[in-house]
């Protein structure tokens, strides 16, 4: 099962920051949380992922709470282009040796962004 | 960032018959690659992780039998569907790992 939850569905609009709520209360201390979205009929796209701190790449940026049990992903400036299936992931990095955890998908976010 | 593909990108077979499709990891070495299934307007569902020169290790649910996952060379992966049926049709997806999953762009599979 899915460690986390998410909102099924987000509107947002054109050039707005897009702001992605995930709660994963039971997160425990060796899991990364991963932020991945899928276009329609794509694979989906890694968008950013962190431990403890924010985190901010090209896309987007990763606010976790201090407690780790959520965080949000900020799509700055959402295009129409964002409009996709977000999934937030927690996942042990560390999952002996070379082998990574795998990676358990919930349902996400739709998130639509009109204009 | 680094690139995964998957072969064919669409294919329809008549129900019986077995179908190939082989992932790729173009420009890393992949010890480990995942193989999902996604159905119309559902999440992705894992179905078994690919280990580079061992057994594949299939999810609960899933017929080993019948989802044949062959991990040849650290760049190749392919799942073969056997004995195809239209309950098999589906998105299928691989993905390869290193720092992160990478995802191939999918395989629409659709079983006559």
């Amino acid at each position: 099962d899915a460690k986390t939850t998410q909102p099924t569905s987000m509107d947002c609009a054109e050039g707005r920051a897009a702001n992605l709520p995930c709660n994963h209360s039971t997160i425990s201390g060796n899991e990364y949380v991963y932020w991945y979205r899928q276009i329609h009929s794509q694979g989906p796209q890694y968008i950013i992922h962190g431990l403890k701190n924010n985190e901010t790449n090209e896309m987007a940026s990763l606010i976790i709470t201090e407690d780790r049990k959520s965080s949000t992903l900020i799509l700055p400036h959402a295009t129409l282009r964002d409009t996709a299936v977000y999934y937030c992931i927690v996942r042990d990095l560390n999952a002996g040796g070379t082998s990574y955890g795998k990676l358990t998908f919930g349902q996400g976010t739709i998130l639509t962004v009109h204009p | 960032g680094a690139v995964v593909s998957q072969h064919p990108s669409r294919v329809i077979c008549k129900s019986g018959t077995s179908v190939k499709i082989e992932c790729r990891s173009l420009d890393f070495q992949a010890t480990t690659m995942f193989w999902y299934r996604q159905f119309p307007k559902q999440s992705l569902m894992l179905m078994a992780t690919s280990n580079e020169g061992s057994k594949a290790t299939y999810e609960q649910g899933v017929e080993k039998d019948k989802f044949l996952i062959n991990h040849a060379s650290l760049t190749l992966s392919t799942l073969t569907v056997t004995s195809a049926h239209p309950e098999d049709s589906s998105f299928y997806i691989c993905s390869a790992s290193r720092d992160r999953e990478f995802f191939g762009p999918g395989t629409r599979l659709t079983v006559l």
